[in-house]
């Protein structure tokens, strides 16, 4: 039974550029969250998305979007990188429904801004 | 505003028990998880708390207390290998799948 898979597992950008990040849910999940974890710090909430839609959105500006696929991948896009976006970028998927269904984690792209 | 606190960092011996804290102050509640994140790796889920008590399982136990918005984690017979960072996540509201973090505690194990 295949976990959470992230891709690429590093990337290095520069100031300006553009990034994509991917994610395949955990076998039987729907629901993907994406968050951005600094160093030392805990993850904060980009945004989660349910039958292809953005259902819930964190406190991050329009460079952060992201699309999820009818067998429920996901993708992050990240625009005009600034050097503040360097960051362990998570995926957690989880099964919709009561609300003590925990979120399992890939093991997320370290993303490097120079 | 929305606000998890846990102790930046805490120290035990291998064999001991050891009591990891979390106090929230959200704008509603429901639940309240515990992660397990090794250096460089996911976060793994431990425990998820909903009603006021102790949930036990194995080594692991978790406490709540919703009416002092808080929770610990209870290590006990510590391994090496429970080296890591604790990390405490509360679901403010029911149908609100965003998870508020902490920033998590990290365990350091001594022989």
């Amino acid at each position: 039974d295949a976990g959470v898979t992230q891709s690429p597992t590093h990337l290095i950008k520069t100031r300006g550029q553009q990034v994509t990040l991917r994610c395949s849910p955990k076998s039987g999940h729907d629901t993907v969250s994406w968050y951005q974890q600094a160093l030392g710090q805990g993850p904060q909430f980009i945004f989660q998305y349910y039958e292809e839609e953005e259902r819930q959105r964190g406190n991050f500006p329009d460079r952060f979007s992201g699309h999820q696929f009818p067998n429920y991948s996901s993708e992050l896009n990240v625009n005009a990188l600034l050097l503040g976006d360097s960051a362990l970028y998570l995926c957690a998927s989880s099964l919709r429904g009561p609300s003590n269904q925990p979120q399992h984690f890939g093991d997320g792209t370290r993303l490097s801004i120079l | 505003g929305q606000n998890i606190d846990q102790p930046t960092e805490m120290t035990a011996t291998e064999g001991a028990i050891v009591q990891i804290n979390c106090t929230y102050q959200t704008s509603g509640f429901n639940g309240l998880f515990w992660y397990q994140q090794h250096a460089g790796e996911a976060p793994t889920f431990l425990s998820y708390n909903v009603l006021d008590g102790l949930e036990e399982k194995g080594r692991f136990s978790s406490f709540l207390s919703r009416s002092k918005g808080y929770s610990y984690l209870l290590l006990k017979e510590l391994q090496m290998k429970d080296s890591a960072s604790y990390l405490c996540a509360v679901r403010a509201s029911p149908g609100n799948y965003q998870l508020i973090w902490g920033a998590g505690t990290k365990l350091i194990i001594k022989p």
